[in-house]
């Protein structure tokens, strides 16, 4: 069975600093791994996403994501954080051979201070 | 584009009553998913369906939970009857997908429920 795993429920960053949200998958098939963003009483929206093309992903906003499948993870990484960064931010894993369903993690919520 | 479409936005309830919260899905596409929000449990999948069929909806929580997805530009999430445990945000998706083929959801802005 397919899970995710988010380390760190809170992250909190400096204006200007590194953003690092770390995500683990686990998945007996090469996966398709997706990160999402939600703002307060907003829908989730597609920061970038792997479909094995490249293992270096950019997405929106500047945040982009590397998978090691050697490691199995896909952490979320931004040079330079900014305060409208503030968010939720999900990990999500599909399999590649089987359905469209997404298998959420429980998301961490990041913090920007000035 | 109109994104997803849900209605309404905010409900309030009393224990016992029926809930039904609707959603229009992106034009064109052929993939629907309701998905639970709470502190508790985070974002759950509750069902999804492909060209209007349910494929899996292992995720609905009990008998008191439905779905249904007349055609393809209409959903319909209903609780019978409500219960203050189902108080969450509620969230409609959709998807251009093929079996196998995963696309990108697109999340409409969500029903936040509460149930007194």
């Amino acid at each position: 069975a397919q899970s995710v795993t988010q380390l760190g429920s809170h992250v909190s960053v400096s204006e200007g600093a590194l953003v690092l949200l770390r995500c683990n998958y686990s998945s007996s098939v090469p996966p398709y791994l997706f990160w999402y963003v939600q703002y307060p009483n907003q829908g989730l929206q597609l920061l970038l996403k792997y479909t094995s093309a490249a293992t270096l992903v950019k997405g929106i906003n500047g945040f982009e994501a590397e998978f090691k499948k050697s490691e199995t993870s896909f952490h979320l990484t931004k040079p330079s954080a900014h305060m409208s960064d503030a968010a939720e931010y999900f990990c999500a894993v599909s399999e590649m051979q089987a359905g469209t369903a997404l298998i959420f993690g429980k998301g961490t919520t990041l913090s920007v201070s000035s | 584009d109109a994104g997803v479409i849900q209605s309404p936005r905010h409900e309030v309830t009393e224990m016992g009553q029926e809930v039904t919260l609707r959603c229009k899905p992106i034009s064109g596409h052929n993939s629907l998913f309701w998905y639970r929000q709470t502190m508790m449990r985070g974002l759950e999948l509750l069902i999804y369906f492909n060209n209007n069929v349910p494929i899996d909806d292992s995720g609905m929580p009990e008998d008191r939970f439905s779905a249904k997805m007349p055609n393809a530009s209409f959903s319909t999430l209903k609780i019978q009857p409500s219960e203050p445990r189902d108080s969450a945000v509620y969230f409609c998706a959709s998807s251009l997908g093929l079996a196998g083929t995963p696309y990108e959801q697109y999340f409409g802005p969500g029903t936040r429920l509460t149930v007194t």
